[in-house]
């Protein structure tokens, strides 16, 4: 069965810094995999996903992820944090074929002035 | 721009009493999602629909929640009795298609409190 490992449950960065949050997925088949943000008391929104094609995703608000398979990670990235990116970050596994997604643990970014 | 709707958004609830959670997706999504997020947890799916029918509920605690979604339009989940660990964030997600690699929009929550 496939699962997901974040490491780190928070990251706490400067505003302006580089925001790195790591994702690494247990798949027996290559899978897709999706990064959601949660901002307080509100459901999850979809930042980016990877289906095929194209390793490197760009998503919404900046940020980008890179699907590494010799490495089963799909890391999180921003260039430069803004106070608006403190949220939590789930990153999702799911396969081919199949619906459900597996999420991880999350990770809470924090973003210090 | 259409939304995933939930109600209510917070409820307390005593230990064994019933309750029940309302989602409305987005128009003309076939498929839904239950999940339940435990504080500092990921969200955990419950069960899935694909119109009226469940295509997967295997992580759903049958003894007391009940899910449903009559005309294959909005879902009611529902827990009797009650119980303590149930305390979490109940969100509901929908999905144009029923293929994994579609987006799942998802709702605002219900966030419950069993006291």
């Amino acid at each position: 069965a496939q699962s997901v490992t974040q490491l780190g449950s928070h990251v706490s960065v400067s505003e302006g810094a580089l925001v790195l949050l790591r994702c690494n997925y247990s798949s027996s088949v290559p899978p897709y995999l999706f990064w959601y943000v949660q901002y307080p008391n509100q459901g999850l929104q979809l930042l980016l996903k990877y289906t095929t094609g194209a390793t490197l995703v760009k998503g919404i608000n900046g940020f980008e992820a890179e699907f590494k398979k010799s490495e089963t990670s799909f890391h999180l990235t921003k260039p430069s944090a803004h106070m608006s990116d403190a949220a939590e970050y789930f990153c999702a596994v799911s396969l081919q074929g199949a619906q459900k997604l597996v999420f991880g643990q999350g990770t809470r970014l924090t973003i210090n002035p | 721009e259409a939304e995933v709707a939930q109600s209510p958004r917070y409820k307390i609830t005593e230990k064994s009493q019933a309750v029940a959670f309302w989602c409305d997706p987005i128009s003309g999504h076939a498929t839904l999602y239950w999940y339940r997020q435990i504080l500092g947890q990921g969200p955990e799916l419950l069960v899935q629909f694909q119109d009226e029918s469940v295509v997967d509920d295997s992580q759903l605690p049958k003894d007391r929640f009940s899910a449903e979604r009559l005309k294959g339009v909005d879902s009611t989940l529902k827990i009797q009795p009650a119980e303590l660990g149930d305390s979490a964030m109940y969100l509901c997600a929908s999905s144009p298609h029923k293929t994994a690699s579609v987006e799942q929009y998802f709702g605002p929550g219900t966030r419950l409190t069993v006291t």
